[in-house]
């Protein structure tokens, strides 16, 4: 079982704001990184799968960075909206071919109007 | 498109009483998952599938079993109910390998009395 921290644990932003959250993780014997957005009373959505370190993905307002030698990822969301309201999970997966992710315990993100 | 059906939406059980979730996906996908969240704790993975035939266990196993007799149906059983198994249950899939997402089921919520 990997010990996976998000931080923090939830935050309140305006609508406008920018915000990000930090996801750490081993870096030993590293193969993939997660990442999911769940809104509340619906099921978890993929966001993003980072393998390599100084990987960057972005999926219109939201971008991560992953770096795989200290173990850490962002996650930023730029200009947040009132629909971005979820909580943000990360999950590494630890060596190759395997296919079992770790879940963090997750930021929960309130966005304001 | 479906994706990944869950049944029953909700449940309530007695204890010692048996029950069986269902999962079905159409995306031909090969891994198959269960996992179970709880406040606090995030999602835990209970028993996994990389592919039909094979069966694996996660992060939290005791008390439940499965089967992956085809690729579409990955069904979790409950022997014999206790209360701490209160929960709701998530099952997912992904093409099979760790830079895949995953995809998740709306959710089962058991109700152990």
């Amino acid at each position: 079982i990997l010990n996976v921290e998000q931080s923090p644990q939830s935050l309140h932003v305006q609508e406008g704001d920018s915000t990000n959250f930090t996801c750490s993780f081993p870096s030993s014997n590293f193969y993939a990184l997660h990442w999911y957005r769940w809104e509340t009373a619906k099921s978890p959505e993929a966001l993003f799968v980072m393998t390599l370190n100084g990987d960057e993905k972005k999926k219109g307002r939201i971008s991560a960075t992953l770096n795989t030698k200290e173990g850490y990822s962002y996650l930023y969301i730029k200009g947040s909206q009132p629909e971005d309201s979820a909580t943000y999970l990360c999950a590494p997966i630890s060596g190759a071919g395997s296919y079992q992710l770790t879940f963090g315990k997750g930021t929960k993100l309130s966005v304001i109007p | 498109t479906a994706g990944i059906t869950q049944a029953p939406t909700s449940q309530i059980l007695a204890a010692g009483r048996s029950m069986t979730l269902r999962c079905t996906q159409d995306m031909r996908h090969n891994a198959m998952y269960w996992y179970r969240q709880d406040l606090g704790l995030g999602l835990r993975l209970i028993h996994y599938s990389n592919t039909a035939g094979t069966t694996g266990k996660g992060e939290v196993p005791d008390g439940y079993s499965v089967s992956r007799a085809n690729t579409d149906d990955f069904p979790l059983t409950l022997a014999s109910a206790v209360p701490s198994q209160t929960s709701v249950y998530f099952c997912a899939s992904s093409s099979g390998t760790g830079s895949q997402p995953q995809h998740f089921g709306d959710g089962t919520r058991l109700s152990i009395l």
